[in-house]
């Protein structure tokens, strides 16, 4: 079956714009996360949604950075006037049961210039 | 939350086993340790996990240490396809399953 998706695949922004990530979940994951990546780094773990309930935003690093997933299926990360270190990879992930496997899309690849 | 460490980066020979070690002297009682991998411009993929005991898949092999403060995958041989970054990550359910990625050891595998 179809894995996560994620859309864009790119994005370049200009400095202070608006962006909007999309992550479309496997068909009845319940938990859904984002991370960030930035070059040669690991992912670093941003949110987590169980269904439409968002459980935990302490990653998230500061309010410019909002997630949603108003009906428990797919999920938007949107980032407001971006700077240039909001350029990574923004991943999201999600898994069937608790101690299910996550399973990544392949990411969006924010540049801000 | 608790910490890993695994080597930068290692070098094998296609077709030969690789042991990739990962230490975690503070795991809990209730953690589990997970295997990742992350190959070039993709999102990371599951490889393997467990608790106490020796764990095998179609992937791989997980050796845990019998006081659990280190353990090390084994991918039995080698290919070309196994290059990537592999990441040792311990999770536990207190965090949501809430999984924290580390740097992680770049495997490099030589024809």
């Amino acid at each position: 079956g179809a894995g996560v998706s994620q859309s864009p695949r790119y994005k370049v922004a200009k400095r202070g714009q608006d962006v909007a990530l999309r992550c479309d979940p496997i068909s009845g994951h319940v938990s859904l996360f984002w991370y960030q990546q930035a070059l040669g780094q690991g992912p670093e773990f941003l949110t987590y949604f169980q269904n439409e309930a968002q459980l935990d935003k302490s990653g998230l690093p500061s309010d410019r950075f909002f997630a949603e997933r108003p009906e428990g299926s797919v999920s938007t990360l949107k980032i407001q006037r971006t700077q240039q270190e909001d350029s990574a990879v923004y991943l999201c992930a999600t898994l069937s049961e608790f101690w299910a496997p996550l399973h990544f899309g392949n990411g969006t690849r924010l540049t801000v210039t | 939350d608790a910490k890993t460490t695994q080597p930068n980066s290692m070098e094998s020979n296609e077709e030969e086993p690789v042991h990739l070690p990962c230490n975690h002297s503070t795991i809990s009682g209730t953690d589990y340790i997970h295997w990742y991998r992350q190959l070039p411009s993709q999102g990371p993929e599951y490889v393997i996990h467990g608790l106490t005991s020796n764990v095998n898949n179609r992937m791989a092999s997980l050796a845990i240490a019998e006081d659990r403060k280190s353990s090390t995958l084994i991918l039995h041989r080698a290919t070309l396809r196994d290059a990537a970054v592999y990441y040792c990550i311990l999770g536990n359910m207190e965090y949501g399953n809430k999984l924290v990625f580390g740097a992680g050891t770049i495997l490099r595998v030589k024809s």
